[in-house]
């Protein structure tokens, strides 16, 4: 266990709904990146905050948004569903260079 | 932008042969990664190659970083069922400690 989690585990939306996932990073990590992994393929990163700030950008819309809160956890939003959308979202706590992953939460956008 | 490409994407094995995956980058790579993914499971971290030419070992993995730094390999002699899963290399991106990930190579290992 990496002391990463995730919740929920599942969810299900339906397309033009918006979503929340949080993120409880390790003990003393104060960077935590977000990926999208969808089915058969690499995680993507999402982005990444430090100290509460936005710390980098993959290619994603606005319309992925996300927080850090003092004590490092962390949320994504995403507004406006799309189909494309699901797939499992991973949140990783930073140590130097190497990533502790949560477990990940499964979206499902019907 | 960066990419980190994986071949081959499925590798299937009977128990007891050897296993390689490589991973090429379309930039120098200051350090690279790999990790499993166990089936239902999340990215675990393996290990990190930071030199050029560097090579590790843990038990029956052997991890080579290229001259160039833009290429991997990860070699695993005498698969066994428990090493059943999807490998993926990862570089890093322009960001703090975020990652770009290949696609992966998924193994099976059959008894």
């Amino acid at each position: 266990e990496t002391g990463v989690t995730q919740s929920p585990t599942h969810l299900i939306k339906t397309r033009g709904q918006q979503v929340t996932l949080r993120c409880s990073s390790q003990s003393g990590h104060n960077t935590v990146s977000w990926y999208q992994q969808a089915l058969g393929q690499g995680p993507q990163f999402i982005f990444q905050y430090y100290r509460e700030e936005e710390n980098g950008r993959g290619n994603f819309p606005p319309r992925f948004s996300g927080l850090q809160f003092p004590n490092y956890s962390s949320e994504l939003n995403v507004n406006a569903l799309e189909l494309d959308d699901s797939a499992l979202y991973l949140c990783a706590s930073s140590s130097r260079n190497e990533q502790f992953f949560g477990p990940g939460t499964r979206l499902t956008v019907l | 932008g960066q990419q980190v490409m994986q071949i081959p994407q499925y590798q299937h094995v009977q128990e007891g042969e050897d296993f390689t995956t490589y991973c090429n980058s379309s930039t120098t790579l200051s350090n690279i990664q790999w990790y499993k993914q166990r089936p239902g499971g999340h990215p675990v971290f393996l290990i990190q190659l930071v030199k050029s030419g560097e090579v590790k070992k843990q038990k029956r993995l052997t991890f080579q970083f290229g001259e160039a730094k833009k290429n991997s390999s990860l070699h695993i002699t005498a698969t066994q069922t428990t090493d059943v899963g999807t490998y993926f290399c990862a570089g890093p991106a322009n960001s703090g400690y975020a990652l770009n990930f290949g696609k992966g190579t998924s193994l099976l290992v059959t008894p």
